[in-house]
This record gives structure tokens, C-alpha cells and sequence, in this order.
């Protein structure tokens, strides 16, 4: 069994739909849970970052962890066609390490 | 915020010569740098962990003598793919932290190495 688990899509939506892209994890030490968009060819560029369990927004990204089900999600409100990328989770416990979902891959069509 | 280059960006060599990648943080100094590859459709995988000052920690299986890392400065680290061959073409990728507690890390554009 994989640490990290992601359904690697792809996810195609309408634009302007609510989008949910999700991760588990087997690892009960991870407190460290980030989401990064990929585009073709291109290093994974940051979106969010939570400590522990709970919620955090950002404009329209929210991330959710809970920890007691080991499960993550990343919700895109009113989504563009320039949301179409590779969405990434990973996750670290109290070292450096990350470890990498495989990635989603979204395409918001207009 | 906290930008990190990587260059070059694509770089096609010949089996058996040695390429060198170079991750730059921009505005802030990086202690640690990390170098990752990336397969198509496959998840980002650690390579090793680039200490400044001091040799890089290499995940299992990485072989050491064949990726090189040096991290020089607090503002500069670099791979080098020593006798390279087809197998080794892949996604290279670096990132660092700009902040020792901070677990957001900043990656580079990544550098698509194509050995021929």
C-alpha cells in the first residue's frame, strides 16, 4: 500500500463547477499537508499549506485534513479552464521528507 | 515570495557525457534544497537533500557517484548527471524552503533532460 493515494483522473468539469480533488494516507505521523498545481512541463508551484487537522481558504482553494480519517481535500470554487493542470497533495511529518501524491490531473472545459 | 531557478530548462546531451543542473534561490537563502525526478504520469520522486556546506543526503537506491550534488552557497545548488545515459532522461526538479519551520517549500520551473 501506497503512503499517499490520489486518483490520477483525469477530472474533466464544466467551467464555473465546484471542484473536489482528494488524498489519503496511511501514515498517522504526517501534521504537514500541502497541495501544489503542476502545469505541463513545469515545476509544482504551491497553492496551499495546513498544519494538522481543520480548514484554510484561499480566494477560491480550500483545503481541508482530517486526521482522523486520513484524508485530504482541495476544493476549486468557479473553476477556469485555466485551472486545468496536475494537482499534487503532499505530505510531511515533523522531517523534511514530502511525500507526493501522483497527482490529479483537472481539465476545465469552456 | 520566495523564487527559486533552475536551469537549464531542457538540455539534450549524448550517452556517456555529464550534464549539469543549477537551482538558484532568488530572494532568500536556502540552507537546504532538495533535487526530485519525475517520470511521465508518476509522482515526484526524492532524489537526495542538498546541505550547504556539506554533503547531500541520497535517498536508497540513488546512486551518488552518478547524480552529483554540490551546494556551494547558501544561494546555489547543482546536479550533475555524471556518463549519462538513456535510462537517466527524466524530469529533474529542485525546491527549497525559505524558512527553516516553513513546510511550503518553492520549487523550480524543473529541467527536461533528454539523453540520446
Amino acid at each position: 500500500q501506497k503512503e499517499v493515494e490520489q486518483d490520477p483522473g483525469p477530472l474533466s468539469v464544466p467551467e464555473g463547477a465546484i471542484v473536489s480533488l482528494n488524498c489519503t494516507y496511511s501514515n498517522s505521523a504526517f501534521q504537514y499537508f500541502m497541495w501544489y498545481r503542476q502545469y505541463s512541463r513545469k515545476g509544482p508551484e504551491l497553492l496551499m499549506y495546513t498544519y494538522s487537522s481543520g480548514n484554510k481558504e484561499d480566494g477560491r482553494f480550500t483545503a481541508q485534513v482530517d486526521k482522523s480519517s486520513k484524508y485530504i481535500s482541495l476544493f476549486i470554487r468557479d473553476s477556469q479552464p485555466s485551472d486545468s493542470a496536475t494537482y499534487l497533495c503532499a505530505m510531511a511529518s515533523g522531517t523534511y521528507k514530502y511525500i507526493f501524491g501522483t497527482g490529479t490531473r483537472l481539465k476545465v472545459l469552456a | 515570495g520566495a523564487v527559486v531557478s533552475q536551469h537549464p530548462s531542457r538540455v539534450i546531451c549524448k550517452s556517456g557525457t555529464s550534464v549539469k543542473i543549477e537551482c538558484r534561490s532568488l530572494d532568500f537563502q536556502a540552507t537546504t534544497m532538495f533535487w526530485y525526478r519525475q517520470f511521465p504520469k508518476q509522482s515526484l520522486m526524492l532524489m537526495a537533500t542538498s546541505n550547504e556546506g556539506s554533503k547531500a543526503t541520497y535517498e536508497q537506491g540513488v546512486e551518488k557517484d552518478k547524480f552529483l550534488i554540490n551546494h556551494a552557497s547558501l544561494t546555489l545548488s547543482t546536479l550533475t548527471v555524471t556518463s549519462a545515459h538513456p535510462e537517466d532522461s527524466s524530469f529533474y526538479i529542485c525546491s527549497a524552503r525559505d524558512r527553516p519551520a516553513n513546510y511550503g517549500y518553492t520549487f523550480g520551473s524543473g529541467t527536461r533532460l533528454t539523453v540520446v
